[in-house]
């Protein structure tokens, strides 16, 4: 069954820490993958999209992802964090049917 | 500047009521989705749909239909709202088929109460 798994369901960091959110999806075909941002009382947005080429993408606020395809996984870093990244973040990916499967969402919190 | 609204922000219902929830999209999208969202649980895929009058029932579809007339609307029915049915619903919008620029695009989300 196509799925994704986040392997963090909350993660509590200080400021200027380094963040590594673990994520596998589990399809064997051509994905498109994604990491949604959701700040607190705003609605998802688009961190970041792998299509093709370059396994290492650049996203919004200094953020990154890696897509390692032997490992099925698209981690999210980011090498300094500020408690502004105070959020919910989603892995998901696309297959071709056009639906998008997205994992349970890992809390991120940032202390001050 | 691309837009998915929603009718409601917040909404309480009873158990028991038919409930009626509208997506509109302003991107000329052909596809189209409603997700419910639970806490440790993620976005979960109700329904989606390919283009107007064509519907796919997604992971969680029981206690729930949908309409699409029009291309730029997607309304979400709760036949008979049931206590369980309380959640955050959110509805979004993508072109078809995979490219470069492929990307869904959300609303604010209806947070519904069934009380």
């Amino acid at each position: 069954a196509q799925s994704v798994s986040q392997h963090n369901h909350h993660v509590i960091l200080s400021e200027a820490a380094s963040l590594e959110l673990g994520c596998n999806y589990s399809y064997g075909g051509t994905v498109n993958l994604f990491w949604y941002v959701q700040y607190p009382g705003q609605h998802l947005q688009l961190l970041l999209k792998y299509f093709s080429g370059d396994p290492l993408v650049k996203g919004i606020k200094g953020f990154e992802a890696e897509f390692i395809k032997s490992k099925f996984s698209f981690n999210l870093r980011k090498p300094s964090v500020q408690w502004s990244d105070t959020a919910e973040y989603f892995c998901a990916f696309q297959a071709p049917d056009d639906k998008i499967i997205f994992g349970k969402g890992t809390r991120l919190h940032i202390l001050p | 500047d691309v837009k998915v609204t929603q009718s409601s922000r917040y909404l309480v219902k009873r158990t028991g009521e038919k409930v009626f929830l509208e997506c509109v999209q302003d991107m000329d999208h052909e596809n189209m989705f409603w997700y419910r969202q639970d806490p440790g649980l993620g976005l979960r895929l109700i329904y989606f749909s390919y283009d107007v009058k064509m519907k796919e029932k997604g992971d969680i579809p029981e206690g729930y239909s949908v309409s699409r007339e029009k291309k730029e609307r997607f309304s979400l029915i709760l036949e008979s709202a049931s206590t369980n049915q309380t959640s955050m619903y959110l509805c979004a919008s993508s072109p078809p088929g995979l490219t470069i620029d492929n990307e869904q695009f959300f609303g604010p989300g209806t947070r519904l109460t069934v009380l």
